[in-house]
Order: C-alpha cells, then sequence, then structure tokens
C-alpha cells in the first residue's frame, strides 16, 4: 500500500460545476499538506498549503484536512476550461523525514 | 516573488555529452532541491541542499552532480547519461527543509 493514495483520473466536469479532489494517506504522523497544480509540460505549481485540520480558503480554492481520518480534501469552486490541469497532493511529517510524499496526482478535465 | 527560474528550457544531448542545468532563486530560501519527473508521473527527489550544504542525496547515479555555489543558485552537472535519464528536470527551493516547495518551470531534457 502507498502511504498516499489518490485516484488519477481523469476527472472530468462541466464548466462552473464544484470540483473535489482527494488523498488519503496512511502515516500519522504526517502534519502538514500541499496541493500542486502542474499544466502540462510544466513546473508544479503551489496552490494551498496548510499544517492543521480544517478548512482553508484562498479565493476558488478550498483545503481540507481531516488527521482523523486521514482524508485530504481540494475544493475548486466555479470550476473554469483554465483549471485543466494535474493537481498532486504532497506531505510531510517535518521532524523526522522533511522529504515530500506524493500522491500519484489527479488529471482534471473542465468541459466548457 | 515566489518565482524559481530555470534554464535551459529545453535540453538536447548525446549520451557522451557533459552539460548543466542552472537554478536560481532569490527569495531567501535556504534549502533547494533538485527533482526528476517523467510522463504522468510526481516528482522523484534527488538532491537536497540545506543552507548549501548537501543533505539528501536518494542514491542517484554518478553521471548527475549537484553544486550549490551560493544560497541563490544550485546546478545540475550531466555527464555520460542514459537515454531513460530523459525527463523533467524539475529545481524547487523552501525557505527551510520540510516547508512548502516553490518548483521552477523545469528543463526538458531528451537524451539521444
Amino acid at each position: 500500500q502507498k502511504e498516499v493514495e489518490q485516484d488519477p483520473g481523469p476527472l472530468s466536469v462541466p464548466e462552473g460545476a464544484i470540483v473535489s479532489l482527494n488523498c488519503t494517506y496512511s502515516n500519522s504522523a504526517f502534519q502538514y499538506f500541499m496541493w500542486y497544480r502542474q499544466y502540462s509540460r510544466k513546473g508544479p505549481e503551489l496552490l494551498m498549503y496548510t499544517y492543521s485540520s480544517g478548512n482553508k480558503e484562498d479565493g476558488r480554492f478550498t483545503a481540507q484536512v481531516d488527521k482523523s481520518s486521514k482524508y485530504i480534501s481540494l475544493f475548486i469552486r466555479d470550476s473554469q476550461p483554465s483549471d485543466s490541469a494535474t493537481y498532486l497532493c504532497a506531505m510531510n511529517d517535518m521532524d523526522s523525514n522533511y522529504q515530500l510524499i506524493w500522491g500519484a496526482g489527479t488529471k482534471l478535465i473542465i468541459k466548457p | 516573488d515566489t518565482e524559481v527560474t530555470q534554464t535551459p528550457k529545453h535540453l538536447v544531448m548525446g549520451m557522451t555529452n557533459k552539460k548543466s542545468l542552472k537554478c536560481e532563486q532569490h527569495m531567501g530560501h535556504r534549502a533547494m532541491y533538485w527533482y526528476k519527473q517523467k510522463a504522468k508521473k510526481p516528482p522523484e527527489l534527488m538532491f537536497v541542499y540545506s543552507y548549501e550544504k548537501l543533505s539528501i542525496n536518494e542514491s542517484v547515479p554518478s553521471r548527475f552532480s549537484p553544486e550549490c555555489p551560493n544560497s541563490s543558485l544550485l546546478n545540475l552537472h550531466l555527464h555520460a547519461l542514459q537515454p531513460e535519464d530523459s525527463a523533467l528536470y524539475l529545481c524547487a527551493s523552501s525557505q527551510v527543509t520540510g516547508g512548502e516547495q516553490y518548483f521552477g518551470p523545469g528543463t526538458r531534457l531528451t537524451v539521444t
């Protein structure tokens, strides 16, 4: 079993829909969670990061962490065709092993 | 400004060539990273520099040689590469090791 599980998709939704992207993890020591967006043949772009359980909002994006369930989510409201990309979750435990552990990435397609 | 720059954008080299990839950041970050990314896979960590000292080398072949001339610059020297080394090479930086990482656009390397 991988430390971080993420459905590779593709996930196809109509423009304007609310998108939910998710990752589950097995290591309870993980405490720092990040979401990256990567367009084809480009470097990953940091979208959101959070230390704690709960929600963090930035514009149309909301990151949610549930440490009790070892489950994190990224919600995108009012999705646009320009949001079509691969979304990767990443996490680490900061203290003993600061290497990022990555999900596989979910390919998201927003249909006009 | 959260910009990490990388040069060149594209590189084609033969198996006997020697070339270098360059990375620069001006965010005052003290940790810098080299990653390798194959298509449809998450980035794989190669090297980590913390305060200009190599702190992690993820068992990377010696044909890859990193160098950190100062806190803003990171180089990756390439020699006698194999076709399977063709990939997107990404540089990233973070304020300290384990913090959120900011990626450059990458160098797309093709080994012929």
